[in-house]
């Protein structure tokens, strides 16, 4: 099955500042989708990428699936912006695989 | 209106017990799935149904049977349960392909 690997694992930003999460994966896939899943839980889908680029506000993400990667810019991060950011390729909607997710922490 | 909502949102029972959870989506998708997620946030696919039929089972006890009676409900049963269990199980759905939308998340703790 397809390996999905996040990196960094954790983050702690000053609010203001940018970054960028990566998502490699170790095959050719049809489907990506990044989620942010806040400190309640709750799991927001955040892009439907599997090629391209995409933004929405401060956040944007971009997929090259020939190289097998995505990555998810965050600018002018908020403290509304921790929680657990995963990403989850696959062939299809049927079966993502999700990464171990990176671990934001903004801080005011 | 909630898209995908599950019921109930948390669950405390005793081992051996069985117990239910119920999801509906009101978002008109084709698919519906269960997902578990353990305490160190691992996401992972137990079941998948298209129109009603199941289309994703991956390696899941016999202990766990989901039920779809119609495309915009997908239920999960679970007999006998056991510590392991413990866990926050997630109902979604999505068009055939296209963006996953999660339910609320139903929290799981086996006495």
């Amino acid at each position: 099955g397809i390996q999905v690997e996040q990196s960094p694992p954790d983050l702690i930003l000053q609010e203001g500042a940018n970054s960028t999460l990566r998502c490699n994966f170790s095959d050719s896939v049809n489907n990506l989708q990044w989620f942010h899943q806040n400190p309640w839980g709750q799991l927001i889908n955040l892009f439907y990428i599997p090629s391209g680029t995409k933004q929405n506000g401060r956040l944007s993400a971009t997929t090259v699936a020939t190289e097998r990667y995505s990555l998810l810019y965050i600018s002018s991060s908020q403290t509304t912006d921790s929680g657990v950011y995963f990403c989850a390729p696959g062939g299809s909607s049927y079966k993502l695989i999700f990464g171990s997710g990176t671990r934001l922490l903004v801080r005011p | 209106d909630t898209a995908v909502s599950q019921t109930p949102k948390y669950l405390v029972t005793q081992m051996g017990n069985d117990k239910s959870i119920k999801c509906e989506q009101n978002l008109g998708h084709d698919t519906m799935y269960w997902y578990k997620q353990d305490s160190k946030k691992f996401l992972k696919i137990m079941f998948s149904y298209n129109n009603k039929e199941l289309i994703i089972n991956e390696t899941v006890p016999n202990r766990f049977s989901p039920k779809s009676p119609d495309k915009a409900h997908l239920n999960l049963h679970i007999n006998s349960l056991e510590l392991g269990d413990s866990a926050v199980y997630f109902c979604a759905s999505s068009p055939l392909t296209g963006e996953l939308f999660f339910g609320e998340g139903s929290r799981l703790t086996v006495l």
